[in-house]
């Protein structure tokens, strides 16, 4: 079993729709997750990150932790097509040397 | 501009073939990491560097070297490539190690996709 389990997708919603990107974890250790966005033939680029349970939110972005259940969700409020591309969650006990990602999430957003 | 820079962005060779693939960042930082990503596998770890002279083993360190001279600059060094190294590699950069700290995020480059015969 991996330690981070990602939805491949693809996800395809049509604009302005609410889409909701998730991972699960079995690392009790994890205290930081992360969610990164990247675009096609980019490398990734960080959206946010929430430190321990709990919302985040920026501007029409969401994430929310529940290390209760060991999930986490990221929220695009109002999705445009420049939204699309694939997301990747990631998480961390403490620092950036034992950061374990997600396979990532491919979202299209069609116009 | 503040940006991680990677060289070559594309390179095909043969097994057993020494290359070197560079990195150079241009925000001081003192972290730097190599990742590849592979399909259904997502990033993983190669190597990472707290700082000049201080690297250490990642996840997926066998068949890879690294040094971190200046602090710039960390190159990644396959001595002997062979076709299970064939991946996208990504370097990354930040000023700390620590999450939580207001400097923390990580910066990466633009990926070199390395293909092995």
């Amino acid at each position: 079993q991996k330690e981070v389990e990602q939805d491949p997708g693809p996800l395809s919603v049509p604009e302005g729709a609410i889409v909701s990107l998730n991972c699960t974890y079995s690392n009790s250790a994890f205290q930081y997750f992360m969610w990164y966005r990247q675009y096609s033939r980019k490398g990734p680029e960080l959206l946010m990150y929430t430190y321990s349970s709990g919302n985040k939110e920026d501007g029409r972005f969401t994430a929310q932790v529940d290390k209760s259940s060991k999930y986490i969700s990221l929220f695009i409020r109002d999705s445009q097509p420049s939204d699309s591309a694939t997301y990747l969650c990631a998480m961390a006990p403490g620092g950036y040397q034992k950061v374990t990602f997600g396979t990532g999430t491919k979202l299209q957003v069609i116009p | 501009e503040a940006q991680v820079t990677q060289n070559p962005r594309y390179l095909i060779t043969v097994t057993g073939k020494k290359l070197t693939v560079t990195c150079s960042q241009n925000m001081n930082h003192e972290y730097m990491s190599w990742y590849r990503q592979d399909p259904g596998l997502g990033l993983r770890q190669i190597y990472y560097s707290m700082n000049v002279e201080v690297t250490d083993k990642g996840d997926v360190p066998e068949g890879y070297k690294v040094s971190r001279k200046e602090k710039r600059n960390f190159p990644l060094i396959l001595e002997s490539p062979s076709p299970n190294q064939t991946s996208l590699y990504f370097c990354a950069s930040s000023y700390g190690s620590t999450l939580g700290t207001p400097t923390d995020t990580q910066y990466f480059g633009p990926g070199t996709r390395l293909t092995v015969l």
